[in-house]
């Protein structure tokens, strides 16, 4: 599976939109892109998915570019309670299903 | 539906001391990982089971055992405790049909070895 970068941290003003950036240059074309979150120390939750339209659910939006290498978790009006560790992830679901790699993720701190 | 349960929450351990962590899933999914997160990083994947019956290694399997019991369970067993495996310990699973496979995780595991 792919691997993904991301900054190590963000701010963002509470109300505002928080986007949080990922790279993944080497994706291929049947990966999935993940975005998971982990608040504190509790373990961590999935918030959305896509492969290559970009996804919106109830929890956030995402934004992944034409050419795949790159993709955007939108948070629309972030509260202090999205403060938390986030995580872009890549894998293929159909076969090795273990080889995704969680990496450091980006610390988003929401701020009054 | 409980989810992903993880017990125990907390563990201390002596070194060379063995024991095991349990998980379990009443989701029906196929697919269950163990995986370890160290203080102020990403977690890392020890083992994971694709189906029942099946186990494989995942980045840092030395030191751990792992066994699918059935298609709820899956254990990670520590042979012989060191201070190198402090951690927090996590176990997820996922359904693994379909085109996407989103991971669900329990609520860790807290092991220290002294």
């Amino acid at each position: 599976d792919a691997k993904t970068t991301q900054p190590p941290s963000m701010d963002c003003a509470e109300g505002r939109a928080a986007n949080l950036p990922c790279n993944h240059s080497t994706i291929s074309g049947n990966e999935y892109v993940y975005w998971y979150r982990q608040i504190h120390s509790q373990g961590p939750q999935y918030i959305i998915h896509g492969l290559k339209n970009n996804e919106t659910n109830e929890m956030a939006s995402l934004i992944i570019t034409e050419d795949r290498k790159s993709s955007t978790l939108i948070l629309p009006h972030a509260t202090l309670r999205d403060t938390a560790v986030y995580y872009c992830i890549v894998r293929v679901t159909n076969t090795n299903a273990g080889k995704s790699t969680f990496g450091d993720g980006t610390t988003l701190t929401v701020k009054p | 539906n409980a989810g992903v349960t993880q017990t125990p929450k907390f563990q201390v351990l002596k070194t060379g001391q063995s024991m095991t962590l349990q998980c379990a899933q009443d989701m029906n999914h196929n697919s269950m990982y163990w995986y370890r997160q160290d203080p102020g990083m990403g977690l890392r994947l020890i083992y994971y089971s694709a189906s029942e019956g099946t186990t494989d290694k995942g980045e840092v399997p030395n030191g751990y055992n792992v066994s699918r019991l059935n298609k709820r369970e899956f254990s990670l067993r520590l042979e012989s405790a060191a201070p190198s495996q402090t951690s927090v310990y996590f176990c997820a699973s996922s359904p693994r049909t379909g085109g996407t496979d989103t991971q669900y995780f329990g609520p860790g595991t807290r092991l220290t070895v002294l």
